[in-house]
């Protein structure tokens, strides 16, 4: 079964600054990977998402993922940081098509004026 | 495209009752919903899957008696909570993914259940 490890709970960045928030997955064959982010309240909305081919994935809101397989890693970067991006950010993992995902417990991003 | 919509958006019953909560796709067919339970600073927990015309496939520790769940068509999957009690107070979003093998799913916006 798939599995998924976000390290960080809380991260404060001023506005500006880059971005880097982790993640980990765990799974056999070659997986789906995504990237959501969660506002108080709302529900998900998809930053990006890796299935195959190029390894660094372009998302939306200047958005970046990188898919490492020899690290099982998908980390999410951003150059420059804007105060609207504070939220709750999750990463998943998939197995294929229409597959249910698992989410890793999520990354509370501040951003500091 | 690929809208999923929920309803209600939020829902406040007495303890004791049911509520149900319902998960459209808007402009696409789903053959398969999702329904995912968070509580208060946690992550997503997936409840059961959601296949249209059959039953529902429950994750291990989630009560199909108290969760029903019914798919009856490929635009609606209902979740009703049975007997509510106050443990039962959660964030419900539900998902549904497009019949091309894209692999993405897309999530309503979320209902959220307090239950006095």
């Amino acid at each position: 079964a798939q599995s998924v490890t976000q390290p960080d709970i809380h991260i404060t960045v001023s506005e500006g600054a880059s971005l880097e928030l982790r993640c980990n997955y765990s799974y056999g064959a070659t997986p789906y990977l995504f990237w959501y982010v969660q506002s108080p309240g709302q529900g998900l909305q998809l930053l990006l998402k890796y299935f195959s081919g190029d390894t660094l994935v372009q998302g939306i809101k200047g958005f970046e993922a990188e898919f490492k397989r020899s690290q099982s890693s998908f980390n999410l970067r951003k150059p420059s940081v804007h105060w609207s991006d504070a939220a709750e950010y999750f990463c998943a993992v998939g197995a294929g098509y229409g597959n249910k995902l698992v989410f890793g417990a999520g990354t509370i991003l501040r951003v500091k004026s | 495209g690929a809208v999923v919509s929920q309803h209600p958006s939020w829902v406040i019953c007495k303890s004791g009752t049911s509520v149900k909560i319902e998960c459209r796709s808007l402009d696409f067919q789903a053959t398969t919903m999702f329904w995912y339970r968070q509580f208060p600073k946690q992550s997503l927990m997936l409840m059961a899957t959601s296949n249209e015309g059959s039953k529902a496939t429950y994750e291990q520790g989630v009560e199909k008696d108290k969760f029903l769940i019914n798919h009856a068509s490929l635009t609606l999957s209902t979740l009703t909570v049975t007997s509510a009690h106050p443990e039962d107070s959660s964030f419900y979003i539900c998902s549904a993914s497009l019949t091309e093998n894209t692999g993405e799913l897309f999530f309503g916006e979320g209902s959220r259940l307090t239950v006095l």
